[in-house]
C-alpha cells in the first residue's frame, strides 16, 4: 500500500541552528516527491518537486533531495518567518492523477 | 490575481443540515480537487474532476456531492451533515492532471458540525 510518513511530527529550533525534516515514502512506482509549506489557517503553498533519486532543488534557506525511500527537507540557518507545517506528498507511476498522497506534516517552529 | 477561492471560509451547523462549499478558479485549470485536512491524518481527497461536467470520488467520497457545471467552480455539498464532517476543507486547481502534481490550495473553509 501507497504511503507516506513524515518525522519529526514536530521541531523547535534557535533561529540559525540548521536541521533536517524527512518524509518516508512507500510507493510502487516513484513518479514524482512534492513538499509544500502551510501557513496557520492557510491552503498549502507547493514549494519543490524532485523526480528521481539523487535529486535536488533549493529555494532560499530550503533544499530537498530525494533517494528511492526518503526525502529530505534541509532547512539551512532558519528565520522566525520559516515557521510554519511542511507537508511531504508522493505520486506513483500507473495510479490516475487523484493518487497524490500527503504525508501528516512536521510543523517547524524557530525561535528568534 | 486571486488563484483559487473559497466560500465561505466558516461555518457552522447542526446534525442533518444541508450546505455547500464554492470554489472557484481564474487560472483556467482543468482539475479541481477537495480535500479534507484533520489533526495527524493529512489532506485526504474527496471528489476531483477533470474538466466541466465530470466529477469522480477520490479516498474519502461518502456523505458528500459534488458538481462541476462552469470549468471555473467547483461545488462541493453536504446533504445531511454530520459530526464526523467536521473538518478544514481545501479546493486544489492543477493545469495538467497526473502531471507534476503542483497542485494551488485556496485558503480553506472550516466547518463545525454540532
Amino acid at each position: 500500500e501507497d504511503q507516506v510518513t513524515q518525522s519529526p511530527e514536530a521541531l523547535r529550533l534557535q533561529e540559525g541552528e540548521s536541521s533536517s525534516l524527512n518524509c518516508s515514502y512507500t510507493v510502487s512506482g516513484l513518479r514524482g516527491l512534492f513538499w509544500y509549506r502551510q501557513d496557520p489557517g492557510k491552503g498549502p503553498e507547493f514549494l519543490f518537486t524532485l523526480y528521481s533519486a539523487g535529486e535536488e532543488k533549493e529555494k532560499e534557506r530550503l533544499k530537498a533531495t530525494l533517494t528511492k525511500k526518503e526525502s529530505f527537507l534541509h532547512i539551512t540557518a532558519p528565520k522566525p518567518e520559516d515557521s510554519a507545517t511542511y507537508l511531504c506528498a508522493v505520486q506513483a507511476w500507473g495510479t490516475s492523477y487523484d493518487k497524490v498522497i500527503f504525508g501528516p506534516g512536521t510543523s517547524l517552529s524557530v525561535i528568534p | 490575481n486571486a488563484g483559487v477561492t473559497q466560500t465561505p471560509k466558516f461555518r457552522v451547523l447542526k446534525t442533518g443540515q444541508s450546505m455547500t462549499l464554492l470554489c472557484a478558479q481564474d487560472m483556467n485549470h482543468e482539475y479541481m480537487y477537495w480535500y479534507r485536512q484533520d489533526p495527524g491524518m493529512g489532506l485526504r481527497l474527496i471528489h476531483y474532476s477533470v474538466g466541466e461536467g465530470t466529477t469522480a470520488k477520490g479516498e474519502v467520497p461518502d456523505g458528500y456531492n459534488v458538481s462541476r457545471l462552469k470549468k471555473q467552480n467547483f461545488l462541493l455539498g453536504l446533504e445531511s451533515a454530520a459530526p464526523s464532517q467536521t473538518s478544514v476543507y481545501f479546493c486544489a486547481s492543477s493545469y495538467e492532471a497526473g502531471g507534476p502534481g503542483e497542485l494551488f490550495f485556496g485558503e480553506g473553509s472550516r466547518l463545525t458540525v454540532l
